[in-house]
């Protein structure tokens, strides 16, 4: 039972476009909604998180779009540079429970 | 920041024997440990979840008694694969969390285990 839907599965962006990468949820319990980056062979590193009281939230370049009605919340990198070149994965969590969305493989050319 | 470790970084062995992975947190206490599997081009998937001193909490699916889960203290956790089988080869993540109140999650750089 997959509980975060992630899109697209790759995404390919020019250098200075924006990167927009979306999830949905069902469990309306999930109360932490957290984005990570992932280089080949390496673990997960957090990018920004957002909880459900906020409808968004922006670090440098990143922004998370959180819509509690629809259950959903998107991820949006402005000014994509290639070494944001990755796999993004989103989550949601309650507790101690941690899903993650399938990933979008993502490629910024140059 | 919080920084967590895993050792080692890769394995290989052959198939039967059995395989300890060391997920350390280095400058904080982490109160819960989680493992999770991670297969290529795959999402991260949860296998266990385990405080210090109590016994792990595993995932519907995950054979508790293959995959041997210890939180001995609050920087240490192992993850055993016991009998290993090639289709355990995989991506092994730890992560760690520092306190029961925050949903944050450290997680160390992986651990490759391919099983011939």
């Amino acid at each position: 039972q997959q509980q975060v839907k992630q899109s697209p599965q790759s995404l390919i962006v020019q250098k200075g476009g924006i990167s927009i990468i979306n999830c949905a949820y069902e469990n309306t319990a999930f109360d932490y909604f957290p984005w990570y980056q992932q280089f080949p062979g390496k673990g997960p590193a957090l990018l920004i998180a957002i909880r459900p009281d906020v409808s968004e939230k922006k670090e440098g370049r990143f922004t998370i779009s959180f819509n509690k009605s629809a259950k959903q919340f998107s991820l949006h990198i402005m000014d994509s540079q290639p070494g944001d070149s990755a796999t993004y994965f989103c989550a949601a969590s309650m507790n101690n429970d941690m899903r993650f969305g399938a990933g979008t493989r993502l490629t910024v050319k140059p | 920041g919080a920084v967590v470790s895993q050792h080692p970084s890769w394995v290989i062995c052959k198939s039967g024997t059995s395989v300890k992975i060391e997920c350390r947190s280095l400058d904080f206490q982490a109160t819960t440990m989680f493992w999770y599997r991670q297969f290529p081009k795959q999402s991260l998937m949860l296998m266990a979840t385990s405080n210090e001193g109590s016994k792990a909490t595993y995932e519907q699916g995950v054979e508790k008694d293959k995959f041997l889960i210890n939180h001995a203290s609050l920087t240490l956790s192992t993850l055993t694969v016991t009998s290993a089988h090639p289709e355990d080869s995989s991506f092994y993540i730890c992560s760690a969390r520092d306190s029961p109140a925050k949903r944050r999650q450290y997680f160390g750089p992986g651990t490759r285990l391919t099983v011939l």
